[in-house]
């Protein structure tokens, strides 16, 4: 049990595009998702968390127009990398819990590579 | 700030050798630890957890890790590791009043040898 789809795996896409990447939980209900950013040999960094009918909570530094995120339902999370550039390339992480205590399960992650 | 280090970068070992990876955090309140594995691609797996009652928690695959407060540490160990343990490990803290802000360490890539 306790499966997060993420989708795609890998996008790679032109300067100025916009990317969304979709994080699904497939067996339970998730009233909480978080986004998570991972750069070569670092930590994972959280950019935000996501709340089922309300607004994300942006890690600071984290900036809330580039990256959009959409929690409609309560198994379905979006990022939206909005006009994206190189610097954006990264792995993009997403994870969902049920409800408080509940520890995090992962998407299996996606590739961002803008060229 | 919170933080969580992990001593052990990369890790090479051969089969029925012991593991211990090191993890220690800094935050003066009260936490709630995780270790986290990461097979060859695929996604991060929880491997066990410590919310509270007994320090030495044993986990999936014959892993356990032992929370001494006083040390700020939560180690992973195995007694006898196998290839299919072959993996990055990571260490993960929030506090116990938020519990969904995972603070991570780097990760620790454990190679076995057969």
């Amino acid at each position: 049990g306790a499966v997060v789809s993420q989708h795609p795996s890998r996008v790679i896409c032109k300067s100025g595009t916009s990317v969304k990447i979709e994080c699904r939980s497939l067996d339970f209900q998730a009233t909480t998702m978080f986004w998570y950013r991972q750069f070569p040999k670092q930590s994972l960094m959280l950019m935000a968390t996501s709340n089922e009918g309300s607004k994300a909570t942006y890690e600071q530094g984290v900036e809330k127009d580039k990256f959009l995120i959409n929690h409609a339902s309560l198994t379905l999370s979006t990022l939206t990398v909005t006009s994206a550039h190189p610097e954006d390339s990264s792995f993009y992480i997403c994870s969902a819990s049920l409800s408080g205590d509940q520890p995090q399960h992962f998407g299996d992650g996606t590739r961002l590579s803008i060229l | 700030a919170q933080s969580v280090s992990q001593h052990n970068h990369h890790v090479i070992l051969s089969e029925a050798a012991s593991l211990e990876l090191g993890c220690n955090y800094s935050y003066g309140g009260t936490v709630n630890l995780f270790w986290y594995v990461q097979y060859p691609g695929q996604h991060l797996q929880l491997l066990l957890k410590y919310f509270s009652g007994d320090p030495l928690v044993k986990g999936i695959k014959g892993f356990e890790a032992e929370f001494i407060k006083s040390k700020f540490s939560f180690n992973l160990r195995k007694p006898s590791v196998q290839w299919s343990d072959t993996a990055e490990y990571f260490c993960a803290v929030t506090n116990a009043g938020n519990n969904r802000k995972l603070i991570w360490g780097l990760g620790t890539s454990l190679a076995v040898n057969p």
